[in-house]
């Protein structure tokens, strides 16, 4: 089956700075690779996900890559701000199957 | 989000007693997940269904019963048989992305 490795497992960042999270999976079959955002006690959020149709995502300051052929996609988040300190997990799935499989998440810290 | 509720939000199991969370969706999507979370840890799927009627195993699913009698409804019962089920529980759907529901806090007397 798929498995997902996502590193850093932890990240601090100096305020307006820009934080890069990075994952690799290891079915080639998998073309859907979505990012959540887990603040604390709370449910994760859906920030931007990506398909395999295309390399690269922008979504305001948050932006996703990917690279079929090494099988990796990382998170850029720029201009960080202190709301964005949270743990973030990666996923990815492919299309037949509905079954996602997550990062084991990177806690992102925004230091003021 | 707002179209998936989970209840309640916080459940108290004493020993050897089963209890059932509800999830409810009303986005009319066919996929639905049970996850769970423990305190600094990531989200182990416990189990899924596809569509009414049927359901399969996730990598946590000991413990765990669940069933699916309708599209909008996917219940989880922590059985005794589950000996460590404090943690959030997390419900999720799917259609074109995956939606979680704003979860259950269940601790053990």
């Amino acid at each position: 089956g798929e498995n997902v490795e996502q590193h850093p497992s932890t990240l601090s960042v100096q305020e307006g700075d820009s934080a890069v999270i990075k994952c690799t999976y290891s079915d080639s079959a998998s073309n859907y690779f979505p990012w959540y955002k887990q603040e604390l006690g709370k449910r994760p959020q859906l920030i931007i996900d990506i398909r395999s149709n295309v390399g690269e995502k922008k979504d305001q300051r948050i932006a996703v890559t990917l690279n079929k052929t090494a099988k990796h996609f990382s998170l850029h988040i720029t201009e960080t701000q202190p709301e964005d300190s949270a743990v973030y997990f990666c996923a990815a799935s492919y299309f037949g199957n509905e079954k996602l499989t997550f990062g084991t998440g990177t806690r992102l810290t925004i230091i003021p | 989000d707002g179209g998936i509720t989970q209840s309640p939000k916080y459940l108290f199991r004493k020993e050897g007693q089963n209890v059932t969370l509800s999830c409810e969706q009303n986005l009319n999507h066919d996929a639905m997940y049970w996850y769970r979370q423990d305190p600094g840890q990531g989200l182990r799927l416990i189990y899924y269904s596809q569509i009414v009627n049927d359901f399969q195993k996730g990598d946590i699913a000991e413990g765990y019963s669940v069933s699916r009698e309708k599209k909008e409804s996917f219940p989880l019962t922590v059985t005794s048989a589950q000996k460590n089920p404090t943690a959030f529980y997390l419900c999720a759907t799917r259609g074109e992305t995956q939606y979680f529901g704003p979860g259950t806090r269940l601790l053990v007397l």
